[in-house]
């Protein structure tokens, strides 16, 4: 399979830890989003990178949310001191840098915190 | 801020009746998907539209993209239980250096009955 893969798949933590998730994106696409959808709603975007770089985050990533792509590959995202409030499915999407490039997204993520 | 709208937000039909679902926006996009998304998984693309007025056909979908690049509309004719889903649609900024980011409504939820 060579789609956009995530791990874990669910994820229940407390409230105050820190969670970390992974995402690896379609091999040839060089650009990585991450989306986060709550229930009842449509994804909405946290960032995005172009390879290594880290070109547009949106204002819902507060100072506890980081990513990273260290060697423009696969992403982390990681929540500090989470909330219940973080409770959400997290998305991760690639594309190709190209006019119109269509996003891939990959299964998710669910976080649950209790 | 872009935002899009679609409706409706719930819709219920028998298998074999036929139903359109709206995307609709005040802001331009430079192209329009539209997706699939099962309860518990990530979004699948089904379409892209970029040219205003398109029309593309999937077997039993339809898909159109206002003249204005607007709006959208996505049509099933002889709905099948398979189709039962959440159906997202998603724009690309379209003014001159915007954001690579999709802006997705919040969807409508098809049940199709047998």
């Amino acid at each position: 399979d060579t789609g956009v893969s995530q791990d874990p798949r669910h994820k229940i933590t407390k409230r105050g830890q820190n969670v970390t998730f992974r995402c690896d994106p379609i091999s040839e696409h060089n650009r990585l989003y991450w989306y986060r959808q709550t229930l009842g709603q449509g994804p909405e975007f946290l960032t995005y990178f172009q390879n290594e770089a880290q070109l547009e985050k949106s204002r819902l990533l507060s100072d506890r949310f980081s990513a990273e792509r260290p060697k423009g590959s696969f992403s982390t995202l990681e929540i500090q001191r989470t909330e219940q409030g973080d409770s959400a499915m997290y998305l991760c999407a690639s594309s190709r840098t190209s006019a119109g490039g269509e996003q891939f997204f990959g299964p998710g993520t669910r976080l649950t915190v209790l | 801020t872009q935002l899009l709208e679609q409706s409706p937000q719930f819709l219920s039909i028998q298998e074999g009746e036929n139903l359109t679902v709206y995307c609709n926006s005040s802001s331009v996009f430079s192209s329009l998907q539209w997706y699939r998304q099962e309860p518990g998984e990530g979004p699948v693309l089904l379409v892209t539209v970029v040219t205003g007025g398109e029309v593309k056909k999937l077997k039993r979908l339809t898909f159109q993209f206002g003249d204005a690049r607007k709006d959208s509309s996505l049509h099933i004719t002889a709905a099948q239980p398979g189709d039962t889903g959440l159906y997202l649609c998603a724009g690309r900024d379209g003014r001159r250096g915007g954001s690579e980011k999709l802006v997705f409504g919040k969807g409508t939820k098809l049940t199709v009955n047998p």
